[in-house]
């Protein structure tokens, strides 16, 4: 089974463009959550999309959306970008929300970003 | 909301020797503690997880324990090889509708052959 891919792997930027970034979970997995790594934060909740719907947020400006599609894939975009969002950014999908395996979550290898 | 502390930054050991990772946490609700490895390039890989109701899980060379009371839990890889070398994070999840992961800050381990 192929695990999350993530497309691009690596993106180059300038200061207030946007971007988005995709993401394709393990098949059958229905949930799928944004993390940002950077050296000086390290890993952090972005958000968590099931069933096409944002379920959880985490402490990021409005700069930062996403959503899913019937599909389960899902997209982040970072609008206006600024030097401090270049950064890892990390997919993990799971198989649900609820029942067995619900708390598993398999990262992809991520989109390197880099904003100058 | 939930912390994760995670020690130490670094370590090395040497090749067959005992590896062990420490976490605490601070919400006492949370009752799901997975490990990652993260080698370089590639995305966090899931090695181990153990659940609130779990005192210890062993997976081959890799265990991992948990003490509620105490709200800390371990990593401990025996008879280390060098491939074991990476970054290894901790995290805690409450479960439910706050599903996300607190990551600790990573330790860097190094086997030395």
């Amino acid at each position: 089974k192929a695990g999350v891919t993530q497309t691009p792997r690596y993106l180059i930027k300038t200061r207030g463009q946007q971007v988005t970034l995709s993401c394709s979970p393990i098949s059958g997995h229905r949930s799928v959550s944004w993390y940002q790594q950077t050296p000086g934060q390290g890993l952090q909740f972005l958000f968590e999309y099931f069933s096409e719907t944002q379920r959880n947020k985490g402490n990021f400006p409005g700069r930062f959306s996403g959503r899913q599609f019937s599909n389960s894939r899902s997209e982040m975009n970072v609008s206006t970008l600024e030097l401090g969002d270049s950064a890892l950014y990390l997919c993990a999908s799971s198989l649900s929300r609820t029942g067995v395996g619900y708390n598993e979550q398999f990262f992809g290898p991520g989109t390197r970003l880099t904003v100058l | 909301g939930e912390n994760v502390e995670q020690h130490p930054s670094t370590l090395s050991v040497q090749e067959g020797d005992s590896a062990v990772i420490k976490c605490t946490y601070s919400d006492s609700a949370s009752n799901y503690f997975p490990w990652y490895k993260q080698e370089l390039g590639k995305g966090p890989q899931l090695i181990i997880d153990i659940r609130s109701n779990v005192g210890e899980k062993k997976d081959q060379r890799i265990a991992v324990t948990l003490n509620k009371t105490a709200k800390h839990f371990s990593l401990h890889i025996t008879e280390t090889q060098p491939e074991d070398s990476a970054v290894y994070f901790c995290a805690a999840s409450k479960g439910g509708s706050a599903r996300q992961l607190t990551f600790g800050s990573g330790t860097q381990l190094t086997v030395l052959p």
